[in-house]
């Protein structure tokens, strides 16, 4: 079965860019029926869906964030990236990558498998 | 954007009672809908799509409804292991999720 793992640096200063691998394993990064994408979650609080890529490589990305945000994946190593700009202590989070699963014509979106996620803390 | 809100916030149940939690986005969202499950330090686990597609291996007692702009999670008989945090998502545009309700032990 498909297993996503995040990995990189847990500590970011202010107004660096965070960079984040997430390495899929047990399946193809390549098929045509997945996308892939980032979501986050600071300590004690909600989600937020960062952005997601597809197989093709064209991206979207939520527009809270798209100015900071670049998706990237290179499917000769089952992996893709996450890199976001201009960090701040708002920025602070568990950053998770996911598979984006589809049905209903690609209308109905949901996250399957999820990686465990990984710390990302933004401080000098 | 679509603005996602549910309700309670939280809850305090007893194992066996049934448990409803509500979801309503901020304009019609069809059928595209989805719940998630997450326990602390874990990441968020697929319950239900599409509204009421129960994703395979979740146990029947779960079960979603809804279409529009309301939607319920309903949990028939809470066992010890759905102590958690659930989340609703929507897909009918950037995908965002609901603030969450917790669940926890009365």
């Amino acid at each position: 079965q498909v297993q996503l793992q995040e990995s990189g640096p847990g500590l970011v200063k202010p107004s660096q860019t965070l960079s984040l691998t997430c390495t899929v394993s047990g399946g193809s990064i390549s098929s045509g029926s997945y996308y892939w994408s980032w979501i986050r979650q600071p300590a004690g609080k909600g989600l937020e869906w960062i952005g997601r890529i597809y197989t093709s490589g064209s991206t979207n990305y939520n527009p809270s964030l798209k100015s900071r945000v670049t998706i990237s994946v290179d499917t000769s190593k089952k992996q893709f990236f996450l890199k976001l700009s201009s960090v701040t202590a708002a920025d602070t989070a568990v950053y998770y990558c996911a598979r984006v699963l589809v049905a209903a014509g690609g209308w109905v979106e949901w996250f399957d498998p999820w990686g465990q996620g990984t710390l990302v803390t933004v401080s000098s | 954007d679509i603005q996602m809100t549910q309700s309670p916030s939280s809850l305090s149940a007893s194992v066996g009672d049934r448990v409803t939690i509500t979801c309503r986005a901020s304009q019609s969202i069809s059928s595209y809908l989805n719940w998630y499950q997450q326990k602390p330090g874990k990441a968020p686990k697929p319950l239900i799509h599409a509204a009421s597609s129960l994703q395979s291996g979740v146990p029947s007692r779960f079960s979603g409804s809804g279409s529009g702009t309301d939607f319920t999670l309903t949990i028939s008989s809470l066992q010890p292991e759905d102590f958690a945090t659930y989340y609703c998502q929507q897909s009918y545009s950037t995908p965002s999720f609901g603030p969450g309700t917790k669940v926890d032990i009365k």
